[in-house]
């Protein structure tokens, strides 16, 4: 069965600090992954997206990785902020047609 | 401005009324899909759509249907609700299938709750 976690459930961490979220994935045959945000009661933003031919990309602050071998995907985020606040989730392709999402790490920035 | 929209955002029901959800974008997207988000569950997909007339089971397909008569829209239908499809709903698009690489747009999410 093709499975995504992302622990911890929850995170906090001193404004300015640099962290990293994770992603593991049972499934080394992954087409992409996909980083997502959401606001509490708001839909998901795509932060990122990684084709499976891909190790990492980057946007802003945030730089995601993927090693298929090891089967995990990381969030980094640099320089957190406040409102970096918000629930990030991880989503993988298998080649299916949807996407198999992880239940989150929901982030708190602490001023 | 590109988008997915999501009608309503908050419903309240009773069991067995039948109501629908509206989904509609503006990106001119192949594939549309819903999902559900229960806590603990994260999301699961509940039905997708290829393009216009094609539509296919997720993985938790029970007690809904859908349709797409036309490509933008893409309403979910409970036909007889109950308190167990209580629930944040989402509607998603993309240029085509997840599979193939495509990135997912989301709608804004409607909270039903069933009673």
């Amino acid at each position: 069965k093709q499975e995504v976690t992302q622990i911890p459930a929850a995170l906090s961490v001193p404004e300015g600090e640099n962290l990293v979220l994770n992603c593991s994935f049972t499934d080394s045959a992954i087409y992409n992954l996909q980083w997502f945000r959401q606001d509490p009661g708001k839909g998901l933003t795509s932060l990122l997206l990684i084709q499976s031919s891909q190790r990492e990309q980057t946007s802003g602050r945030l730089n995601a990785s993927l090693d298929k071998s090891s089967g995990r995907s990381t969030l980094y985020i640099a320089a957190s902020q406040p409102g970096d606040s918000a629930t990030y989730l991880c989503a993988a392709s298998f080649g299916n047609e949807k996407l198999t999402f992880g239940t989150g790490t929901r982030l708190t920035i602490i001023p | 401005e590109a988008q997915v929209t999501q009608n309503p955002r908050y419903l309240i029901t009773v069991t067995g009324k039948k109501l629908t959800v509206t989904c509609s974008q503006n990106m001119n997207h192949e594939y549309m899909s819903w999902y559900r988000q229960d806590p603990g569950l994260g999301l699961r997909q509940i039905y997708y759509s290829m393009n216009v007339e094609v539509t296919d089971k997720g993985d938790v397909p029970e007690g809904y249907k859908v349709s797409r008569k036309e490509k933008r829209n893409f309403p979910l239908i409970l036909e007889s609700p109950s308190p167990n499809q209580t629930s944040l709903y989402f509607c998603a698009s993309s240029l085509g299938s997840p599979g193939a690489g495509n990135e997912q747009y989301f709608g804004p999410g409607t909270r039903l709750t069933v009673t």
